[in-house]
């Protein structure tokens, strides 16, 4: 069975920098482009980045390129989510998502349950 | 930015019948070279995550039951619920990925009417 757990929100002031991680398990990890995606409190879904199965290549949001960074530890099967320069606007559930295949352009087929940042003094 | 729009915004509709969700995009994300459009459907229910519904614009996911069908193609899409269940009380939300700069639609929240 397809697991994705995401852990490391929590509540960081602005300007602050936060680490999220999501275990994977159930699937070969390192065959898989992976994604983050955040969806603010009450509000839509937004895409914030990608990474692709052998790492390679990454893909931000313009909304946190130069803030953000992605990584992925195969031999872990743990994605990453270094946040960094964090404002008030970046307060958003973040799901970990696995795309359906290594390839860039597929849908995004199993999501982690999520885990709440919080951007407050 | 491929900008995704939705409608309605929100939408009652009596048990057992028929739901019927729009998503337009500013521009085609049909892929001339392999005829495929480049859009999901995702149900996203109170408290959980997102869960993929339909992809390539009209394939149903391993498991999603068959009265949720998808349809369109170009810049016009439809999300169609033939009968309407009590658990399928939810926000909806299409995406497409055309591009890496993957976009979603605002959501559709649908209830019982």
């Amino acid at each position: 069975e397809v697991q994705l757990v995401e852990s490391g929100g929590g509540l960081v002031q602005p300007g602050g920098s936060l680490r999220l991680s999501c275990a994977a398990s159930g699937f070969t990890f390192s065959g898989y482009t992976m994604h983050w995606v955040r969806q603010a409190p009450g509000k839509g879904l937004e895409y914030v980045s990608g990474i692709s199965g052998n790492g390679g290549s990454t893909h931000y949001a313009n909304s946190v390129k130069g803030r953000f960074t992605i990584s992925r530890d195969d031999s872990k099967n743990t994605l990453y989510l270094q946040m960094g320069s964090l404002r008030a606007e970046d307060t958003a559930v973040y799901y970990c998502t696995r795309a359906s295949g290594e390839e860039w352009l597929l849908p995004f087929d199993y999501w982690g349950q999520g885990t709440l940042v919080t951007v407050s003094s | 930015d491929i900008v995704m729009t939705q409608s309605p915004d929100s939408l009652a509709v009596s048990l057992g019948e028929r739901a019927t969700i729009n998503c337009k995009s500013s521009q085609s994300v049909l892929y001339n070279s392999n005829n495929k459009n480049y859009l999901a459907w995702y149900q996203q229910k109170p408290g959980q995550p997102p869960k993929l519904l339909i992809y390539w614009a009209s394939v149903r996911e391993s498991g999603v039951p068959d009265r949720f069908s998808g349809s369109g193609s170009g810049t016009d899409f439809t999300l169609t619920i033939s009968s309407l269940q009590a658990e399928d009380v939810a926000v909806y939300y299409c995406q497409q990925y055309y591009n890496i700069l993957y976009t979603f639609g605002q959501g559709t929240k649908l209830e019982i009417k």
